[in-house]
């Protein structure tokens, strides 16, 4: 079955410090890959997206994210992170041309001052 | 670009009652939109998915005669709760999808009901 995992339910990190999020997906083809912020109480902001072409892919607000095809991943990555970068973040998958999202459970950061 | 607006971001009701929301694709034309239910602390569920001009299709589970979606212009799909019950408290969630090769779902606000 068409699955996204995101392993890490929370993670915490001091402002500054280097951040990934992980995301792995199980498919037989190559999905459309996404990323997505939610801050508390607001909608979902797009940060990155993948379709084909270059596998590490530079979004908005300093993330970027890297396909790599033999591991079936998709992990956010952003080299300092900002007390504001606090927030819900969800990989999400299309896996078919229809482009219906399925979502990981998300990874909820929290970063130390 | 690819702004999606949803009101209102609150509303309360008595139960028994009708709520509508609205999901409007400000700057750019969507055939399809979709409508998520999120739980406190969990992912997104999808509820339904609108198309213009025809009937939504929903998911299983989600009750069609419950949640009435109407996707009237390339720029608008309402969502209703009928009668609307404590248990449809929740947070709502539309997303609109561009058109072309590749296509990208862009999400609206949300909004939160509660149901008294």
């Amino acid at each position: 079955a068409q699955s996204v995992t995101q392993p890490d339910i929370h993670i915490t990190v001091s402002e500054g410090a280097s951040l990934e999020l992980r995301c792995n997906y199980s498919y037989g083809a190559t999905p459309y890959l996404f990323w997505y912020v939610q801050s508390p109480g607001q909608g979902l902001q797009l940060l990155l997206k993948y379709f084909s072409g270059d596998t590490l892919v530079q979004g908005i607000k300093g993330f970027e994210a890297e396909f790599k095809r033999s591991q079936s991943s998709f992990n956010l990555r952003k080299p300092s992170v900002h007390w504001s970068d606090a927030a819900e973040y969800f990989c999400a998958v299309a896996f078919n041309a229809g482009n219906m999202l399925t979502f990981g459970g998300g990874t909820r950061l929290m970063v130390k001052p | 670009g690819a702004v999606v607006s949803q009101h209102p971001s609150w509303v309360i009701c008595k139960s028994g009652t009708s709520v509508k929301i609205e999901c409007r694709s400000l700057d750019f034309q969507a055939t399809t939109m979709f409508w998520y239910r999120q739980f406190p602390k969990q992912s997104l569920m999808l509820m339904a998915t609108s198309n213009e001009g025809s009937k939504a299709t929903y998911e299983q589970g989600v009750e069609k005669d419950k949640f009435l979606i109407n996707h009237a212009s390339l720029t608008l799909s309402t969502l209703t709760v009928t009668s609307a019950h404590p248990e449809d408290s929740s947070f709502y969630i539309c997303s609109a999808k561009t058109s072309g090769r590749r296509q990208t779902q862009y999400f609206g606000p949300g909004t939160r009901l509660l149901v008294l």
